[in-house]
Parts: C-alpha cells; sequence; structure tokens
C-alpha cells in the first residue's frame, strides 16, 4: 500500500518568515495530494490541494509544488503569521480504483513565533 | 466543519463495553470515512464506505465495527476487542464522482477509558 513520510516533524519559525515542509509518497499512481491544517482539538481543515497533472499551486500566502518523478510534494508558507501556528498534515490518494483512501504523513507541528 | 456533526465530544468507556460514536453529515456525500488519531501522530483509516449499505476494512478495523444504512449516517462501534481505544476518532465525507477526492472533517470525538 501508498506510504507516505513528512519532514519535519516540527518546525520553529519566525513571525514573517517562510516555512517549508515536505512529503514522499511511494505508490507512483497516487494522483491526488491534500494538505490539512489541524489545530488543538479539532478536526483537520483542507487548506490547498495539487492533482497530478499541476506542477504548482498557489493560493495567497500558501503554494503546493508536486515532482511526479521523484515522488514528493512540499507545502510552502510564506510570511508566516502566529496564526499559522499548527500541525500539518499531508496526504495521498489513488484514486477511485483506491477506494479514494487518503493515506496521511506523519504531521508538522508549526510554530510561529512573534 | 462543513456540514459533518460528531458526537458526544468526549465519551468515555468502561472495561469490557461497547460504545457508539455517531458521524452525521448533511452535504449529499456518497462516501464517508472513520480515522483514528493517536498523540503525535498521523491519522490512520479504520473503515470507509463509498455507497449505502457497503463498506470496507482500513488499514486498523480490527475492534470496530460500522454500519452504513443512510447517506447520512456512518456510526462506528469501538467493541471490547478493541484493547487500546484511547484515541481522537474523526470523520470525513467526500462528494460524488471520481475527481472529486476532497474529504472534509468533522470535530472529532476523544475516547477515553476508564
Amino acid at each position: 500500500g501508498e506510504n507516505v513520510e513528512q519532514h519535519p516533524s516540527t518546525l520553529s519559525v519566525q513571525e514573517g518568515d517562510s516555512a517549508v515542509i515536505k512529503c514522499t509518497y511511494s505508490d507512483s499512481a497516487s494522483n491526488y495530494f491534500p494538505w490539512y491544517k489541524q489545530e488543538l482539538g479539532k478536526g483537520p481543515q483542507l487548506i490547498i490541494d495539487i492533482r497530478s497533472n499541476v506542477g504548482e499551486k498557489k493560493d495567497q500566502r500558501i503554494a503546493v509544488t508536486l515532482n511526479k518523478t521523484a515522488k514528493h510534494f512540499s507545502l510552502h508558507i510564506t510570511e508566516t503569521q502566529p496564526e499559522d501556528s499548527a500541525v500539518y498534515f499531508c496526504a495521498a490518494s489513488g484514486g477511485w480504483a483506491a477506494g479514494n483512501k487518503l493515506t496521511f504523513g506523519g504531521g508538522t507541528r508549526v510554530l510561529v513565533k512573534p | 466543519d462543513g456540514g459533518i456533526t460528531q458526537s458526544p465530544k468526549y465519551l468515555f468507556r468502561k472495561e469490557g463495553q461497547n460504545v457508539t460514536l455517531s458521524c452525521e453529515q448533511n452535504l449529499n456525500h456518497d462516501a464517508m470515512y472513520w480515522y483514528r488519531q493517536d498523540p503525535g501522530q498521523g491519522l490512520r483509516l479504520i473503515y470507509y464506505s463509498q455507497i449505502v449499505n457497503d463498506f470496507q476494512k482500513g488499514d486498523i478495523a480490527e475492534g470496530y465495527s460500522v454500519s452504513r444504512e443512510k447517506k447520512e449516517s456512518f456510526p462506528l462501534t469501538v467493541t471490547s476487542a478493541q484493547k487500546n481505544p484511547t484515541a481522537f476518532y474523526l470523520c470525513a465525507s467526500r462528494r460524488p464522482g471520481t475527481s472529486g477526492e476532497t474529504q472534509y472533517f468533522g470535530p472529532g470525538t476523544r475516547l477515553l477509558v476508564l
């Protein structure tokens, strides 16, 4: 089955700096890659996603890049703010044939210091 | 949390007791999913259902059971066979279609063993 590795497990940045989280996946058939933000005691919220036919996607301060050949994708947060502090998860999905199941990385705890 | 409700927010289980976690959605989504999250870790798939009256085991189904009698509801029972049930349980749903793989999560239920 699919295996997703996420690094780093914790990330501390100064407010205004950029944060980068990297994920690798094992199944070359995976074609959908969402990123979720989880605040303490709450359910994960989708912040951005990318499909395998796209190399990069941006939404204001957030961007995701995908390298299908190397089987890795990354989340970039620019101009970080204290409210960006949370746990971020990457995930990979193999589509309908795989039941649209998501396999999650282990998470990255991001702390933005004011 | 986009129309997905989970109840209760906290649940306490005694030794040998079965408990049922509720998940309801009013998004008209076909597929629903149950995940388990342990402290400091990612989400692991317990069960999923792509249509009414059908469901499949995920990666950690032992000690759990589900039913899908209605499109809106996907309850999860934690049986006495689950020896380490303390965790945060998350329900998710996904809109119809093979291209819409985005999963939306509920607020979660925290299960504690007395």
